[in-house]
Parts: structure tokens; sequence; C-alpha cells
């Protein structure tokens, strides 16, 4: 179990740019989240997959913003002209079964988008 | 829809004693969980202890437990035996138990340890 990888830790980008991120889960585990945390707040939802499923998405996952979870194993979550309210932390995290279920989730140590 | 609201942004306690962080939640479910998870400063955020709303007893790990009130809406975590390296933010998270598998997060307490 090498735990939730994340790629890059930190990307820096100029205003208008395409970002895209990596999310490697725990080998086993079908579902998997991405969550966005500003500085001070708790993480906010923006979508979850099962395996290749994504099964929902939240509001706040603008037209801009896109996931994908291909083979039902890594995922990445791609940020079109990226804007100054993008900077945030995006987390990933995975739990191996997520119907009605108390399974947790693990997260991995995220990715810092900095938008200049 | 569910809120989480964690009054607390910031709580101190000193080494080897016993501190309390408040969480409250809204929601019309009457079946959840309920889950601590604490965030060291540039470091994962990690599970601290859960909670299924059905069950009366409250969840105990170790030097953690909570105090699980259904009728209040109220899912505290008491740290007993504070050690320095229980500095961390912590976020009282909540996630229905239908439906989805979101996680909604309060707004974290910053817990400072003294030694």
């Amino acid at each position: 179990d090498t735990g939730v990888s994340q790629d890059p830790r930190h990307k820096i980008t100029k205003r208008g740019q395409n970002v895209t991120f990596r999310c490697d889960p725990i080998s086993e585990h079908n579902r998997l989240y991405w969550y966005r945390q500003t500085l001070g707040q708790g993480p906010e939802f923006l979508t979850y997959f099962q395996n290749e499923a994504q099964l929902e998405k939240s509001r706040l996952l603008s037209d801009r913003f896109s996931a994908e979870r291909p083979k039902g194993s890594f995922s990445t979550l791609e940020i079109q002209r990226t804007e100054q309210g993008d900077s945030a932390m995006y987390l990933c995290a995975s739990s191996p079964t997520g119907a009605h279920s108390n399974q947790p989730q693990h997260f991995g140590d995220g990715t810092r988008l900095s938008i200049l | 829809a569910q809120t989480v609201t964690q009054s607390q942004p910031e709580m101190s306690v000193q080494e080897a004693e016993t501190v309390t962080l408040s969480c409250t939640y809204d929601t019309s479910e009457s079946d959840y969980y309920l889950f601590w998870y604490k965030q060291p400063p540039s470091r994962q955020m990690i599970l601290v202890i859960r909670q299924e709303a059905y069950k009366q007893q409250n969840a105990t790990e170790n030097r953690f437990s909570v105090n699980f009130q259904k009728a209040a809406k109220s899912f505290s975590l008491k740290i007993s035996d504070s050690q320095l390296g229980d500095a961390a933010m912590y976020f009282c998270a909540y996630r229905s138990a239908r439906n989805t598998d979101k996680l909604i997060f309060g707004t974290g307490t910053r817990l400072q340890v003294f030694p």
C-alpha cells in the first residue's frame, strides 16, 4: 500500500493557461475523489468516480474543469483558461468501496496550484 | 443540504492535557457517517476516527474519542494526553449513507500543543 499519489506537488502558471493534474489511487481502490481546498477552509467536493464512471459532479466544477479516469486506475483533472480564483490545493482521495459503507477516504498530499 | 460547522477556529492545549474540539452538523437524514480528519502542516490529511450514526456507542481510537449526540447533531472530538505531534488542523466531516459518497467538511480547527 503506497498511498494515494498526486503529481505535481506544486504548479505555478499564468492566468489563461491550461493545467492538468494526475492522481494515482491506492491500487485496489475503485472509488476516486477530487476536492479543492482554499486557504483557511475545509476541502470542497468536486467530483468522484467509481472505476471509470464519473458518478457525481459538484456545481463548483465549471465548464473549464474536466476530470477523467479512462481505465479505472489513475485520474486526471484539467483546468482550462485558468483564473486567479482557481488558486487552491487540489486533493485526491480514494476508497475501496463507497456504497452504504463506512470505508474512509484516503487522501494524497495534494497539488498546490498558484495562478500568477 | 447538509452542512458542518466547526465554531472554534483555534484551540490550544498543554502537553499531556485533554482538549475537546466541537463540531455540529445539519441534516434531515437518519443514516450517515461522521469523521474527524487531521491535517498536519504541509502534510496529507489522515483519518483520526469515524462514527456510524446508527451506533449509539461512541467511537474510541487510543487517545481519541468522540461524543456523538445524534439528537443534538453534535460530534465532538476529545484528545487525551495531548502530544506535540497532535498539533494540526482538525476537520469534521459528514457523509450520507445513501445516494452520494462525497464528504462535507467543516472549516477546521487549528490545534496548538504547548510543551
